[in-house]
């Protein structure tokens, strides 16, 4: 694809809820990052892939995220028992550099995101 | 605490009059700072990466500085088309990750 594909664009939850978005980055990108935009802020990390491994985690608010990008390609980012405070713009963001380190010290391609409204 | 801070939060401006944006960060050791575009209901586009003060990135009417305090967008003759947020990004040697700015709304008036 062009660019990075994140499904489904929109997605309403009830509190208590479980929900999955989906992430596919640019093909042959091995660095993945998932982020939460919350309204009228700058996007937060949450967690970061090389390939199919979970190299940092450190930015899940709670044990309540949960991410997997088994065959090293797509993403899911899964929240469970979802809370009002998860409302936010989720973006997944790729890189070809590997290596959060190095790949955080270049530009990042972002998908169009998707916004959680949790009622 | 790493942290970055931009103003104005909004900015509206004529077309075809220049100003700039500011990036303020306080950080344990600058890697690069980046500057983004992000679209009402997109995620950010990168527009440019500066690693070193003094260093300068021009692209059409956006023209990006560094010092070793802040950073500036200053952008020239805008133009309706280049009304979006802008948001300020840097990678630190403390964290390897990267530390978003809330962002500058800009508005061009036709």
């Amino acid at each position: 694809g062009a660019g990075v594909s994140q499904s489904p664009r929109y997605k309403v939850a009830k509190r208590g809820q479980d929900v999955a978005l989906r992430c596919d980055p640019i093909s042959g990108h091995v660095s993945l990052f998932w982020y939460q935009q919350a309204l009228g802020q700058g996007p937060e990390f949450l967690t970061y892939f090389q390939n199919e491994a979970q190299l940092d985690k450190s930015g899940l608010p709670s044990d309540r995220f949960f991410a997997e990008r088994p065959e090293g390609s797509v993403s899911t980012l899964k929240i469970q028992r979802t809370q009002q405070e998860d409302s936010a713009v989720y973006l997944c963001a790729s890189s070809w550099v590997a290596g959060q380190y190095s790949a955080t010290n270049e530009k990042l391609f972002f998908g169009s995101g998707t916004q959680l409204s949790v009622l | 605490e790493d942290q970055v801070t931009q103003s104005p939060e909004a900015l509206r401006l004529q077309e075809g009059e220049s100003s700039s944006l500011n990036c303020s960060y306080t950080v344990s050791g600058l890697r690069g700072l980046f500057w983004y575009r992000q679209d009402p209901g997109k995620g950010p586009e990168f527009l440019f990466t500066l690693y070193s003060a003094g260093e300068e990135k021009e692209k059409e009417r956006l023209k990006a500085t560094l010092t070793k305090k802040e950073s500036f967008l200053h952008i020239t003759a805008p133009k309706p088309e280049d009304s979006a947020t802008y948001l300020c990004a840097v990678s630190v040697s403390s964290a390897s990750k990267i530390i978003f700015g809330s962002g500058t709304r800009l508005s061009i008036r036709p």
